[in-house]
């Protein structure tokens, strides 16, 4: 069974902080998806990372893929209360059809 | 709207009963997938399917049966329900899986 740990579970930080959250596993996935859920709602796909040493950007967000396609992180630059939420790492096998997803990170962003 | 459509958003069951939770996508996407999520255990995987007629089971497919007779459907069977599926249950569809999957807003399910 592949696991992905997912580190912090919560954190709660003051409007204009940067951070990160970690997804570290022991498998290689092929792909290593990111996810944002609010409350009431389902997960919401942010971005993929398929390259090993991959990084993406989203506005305020940036992604990045080890290079040994086992780990991935996300880091918010000048965080705002509109990220709190909860994210969510996933890893594909090759065939994409079965996710393993990770604990996930509690965000809470304070004004 | 496009996306993944699932019914209900909210049921209660007595231990024993058995019910349907329907899951619809009009996104023509071949792989679907059930999730539960229980508070600090993330999303756990129930069953999947990589197209009409073909499914498999995931983590946790005890106490569940599906069936895929159509690209757009992919209903969730509880054959007798118990306290411990007491639980959130989401549905997802994708292309190609490996390039992301979207997500009903979800079934909440409690057991009594």
């Amino acid at each position: 069974t592949q696991l992905l740990e997912q580190s912090p579970q919560f954190l709660s930080i003051q409007e204009g902080e940067n951070l990160t959250v970690y997804c570290n596993s022991s498998s290689v996935f092929s792909s290593l998806q990111w996810y944002r859920q609010e409350p009431g709602e389902g997960p919401v796909l942010l971005v993929t990372v398929v390259t090993g040493g991959e990084v993406k950007k989203l506005k305020r967000l940036t992604f990045q893929f080890g290079d040994a396609r086992k780990d991935s992180s996300l880091h918010i630059t000048a965080a705002q209360p509109g990220d709190t939420g909860l994210y969510l790492c996933a890893g594909a096998p090759a065939s994409g059809s079965r996710l393993t997803f990770g604990e996930g990170t509690q965000l809470t962003v304070n004004p | 709207n496009a996306g993944v459509t699932q019914t209900p958003k909210f049921q209660v069951l007595k231990t024993g009963q058995s019910m349907t939770l329907q899951c619809a996508q009009d996104m023509n996407h071949e792989y679907m997938s059930w999730y539960r999520q229980d508070p600090g255990m993330g999303l756990r995987l129930i069953h999947y399917s990589v197209g009409a007629g073909i499914t498999d089971q995931g983590e946790v497919p005890n106490g569940y049966n599906v069936s895929r007779s159509t690209t757009e459907d992919f209903p969730l069977r509880l054959l007798s329900a118990a306290p411990s599926q007491t639980s959130v249950y989401f549905c997802a569809s994708s292309f190609r899986g490996r390039n992301g999957y979207t997500f009903g807003s979800g079934t909440r399910l409690t057991v009594v």
